[in-house]
Formats: structure tokens, C-alpha cells, sequence
């Protein structure tokens, strides 16, 4: 079974730019979260959906924004692109809600590098 | 602010030995903490996850150590191997949101 996949793998923008990151979770899965992992550090949750929904969004500005399809994939969006959302942003998904034994299956990520 | 502190940084095993990396936490409304191992190039799988009743939980060679009253909680790896060399990161759960520690670097040396 394919695990969660990510477009692009990479990317290059110039500041002030908006940048589009895709995701396709498992099938079956019906959660999707984004996480920011910015070099050395851990991964900082931005969004969580389920069912198409918003259920859960981290301490992000709003140029940041997400949004999930009827075949459960997922797109998260940044606005005005600055130097500092360069970062590795990871999609996880998960059957329902994670956690109480709903496992987090990351996807290898995308990395934006902002110029 | 960091919500769940990680240490140490960076851990140097030798081949057999036990690695522990250590977390702690002041938000007691966590009630979910997992433990991911990241390799590069990959994102983090997850290895091992326990709730705040339970002290201890063991899968194979990891163990968690659950401390409710001190809010702190650590990933033993009992006979470390060369494969384990990774990141570890521990995390906590509060609603629906993920908090992450900073992570711990581990090298086990054949």
C-alpha cells in the first residue's frame, strides 16, 4: 500500500510569493495534519482536518491556510512568502482523529527553501 | 515557549548499550505522549506512544518511563544497534494539536 505522498519535494520562492504544498493520505484515512519542521528543531503543528473539516490549528499567522477534498487529500497554502517559512512541511494522516490509537503516518515531506 | 522540553541534544552509544533521551512537560491537560524516530530524508514514524496512567510501557527494545507526578517522561533503547541511529523526538498531545520536543540526535557506535 502506497504511504502518504507529497508534491513537490522541493521548492525555491522569492519573498512575497505563495506557495501551494499537496498531500494524499493513506487510503482509508480520513484525518490529515500539517507540520512545519524548520532545521534542528521538531515539527510545529499547523492544521489538523477531518472529514473536510478544521479541527484543530496551531499558533500560525494567517497567511497560512488548508484546506481538505472530498477524496480526503489536502493542500496547504502560504501567503506572501517570507525567509522564515523556509521549512520541511510535513503531512501526516491518520484514520480518525490522532492519537487514541489513530496512528500519524508522516509523508517524507516538502522543502521550501524562501529566497 | 517550548512545551516539551528534550534532552540531551546529541547521544553517542556504543553498540549494546542502553540510550535514554528525556522529556518533560508543565501543560497537564497532555494526555497522549508518543515518541517518533526520524531517519534523514524521511519524516518521523512512529515508534512507541503512552497515556499518563500507565507508568511504564514496553515494545521490544523500547521502553517508556511515564512520570505524572514530576511531568516528565523518557525512551529507553535497551541494546542499541547501529540500525537506531536516528532522531528521536518526543511529543504531547493536548486536544487536537501536537507538541513536539526539539529533538535528541543519536549515534550508536559498532
Amino acid at each position: 500500500d502506497a504511504g502518504v505522498t507529497q508534491s513537490p519535494t522541493h521548492l525555491i520562492k522569492t519573498r512575497g510569493q505563495h506557495v501551494t504544498l499537496r498531500c494524499s493520505p493513506i487510503s482509508g484515512h480520513k484525518s490529515v495534519s500539517w507540520y512545519q519542521q524548520v532545521l534542528g528543531q521538531g515539527p510545529q503543528f499547523i492544521f489538523q482536518y477531518y472529514e473536510k473539516e478544521e479541527r484543530g490549528r496551531g499558533n500560525f499567522p494567517d497567511r497560512f491556510s488548508a484546506r481538505q477534498f472530498p477524496n480526503y487529500s489536502s493542500e496547504l497554502n502560504v501567503n506572501a512568502l517570507l525567509l522564515g517559512d523556509s521549512a520541511l512541511y510535513l503531512c501526516a494522516s491518520s484514520k480518525g482523529l490522532a492519537g487514541d490509537g489513530n496512528t500519524q503516518y508522516f509523508g517524507p515531506g516538502t522543502r521550501l527553501t524562501v529566497l | 515557549q517550548q512545551q516539551v522540553k528534550q534532552s540531551p541534544q546529541s547521544l553517542i552509544v556504543q553498540k549494546g548499550g542502553i540510550s535514554i533521551i528525556n522529556c518533560a512537560y508543565e501543560n497537564t491537560a497532555f494526555d497522549y505522549f508518543p515518541w517518533y524516530q526520524q531517519f534523514p530524508g524521511k519524516g518521523p514514524a512512529l515508534l512507541i506512544a503512552i497515556r499518563p496512567d500507565v507508568s511504564e510501557k514496553k515494545e521490544g527494545r523500547f521502553t517508556i518511563s511515564f512520570n505524572k507526578s514530576a511531568k516528565q517522561f523518557s525512551l529507553h533503547i535497551m541494546d542499541s544497534q547501529p540500525g537506531d541511529s536516528a532522531t528521536y523526538f518526543c511529543a504531547a498531545r493536548a486536544g487536537n494539536q501536537f507538541y513536539f520536543g526539539t529533538g535528541t540526535s543519536l549515534t550508536v557506535i559498532p
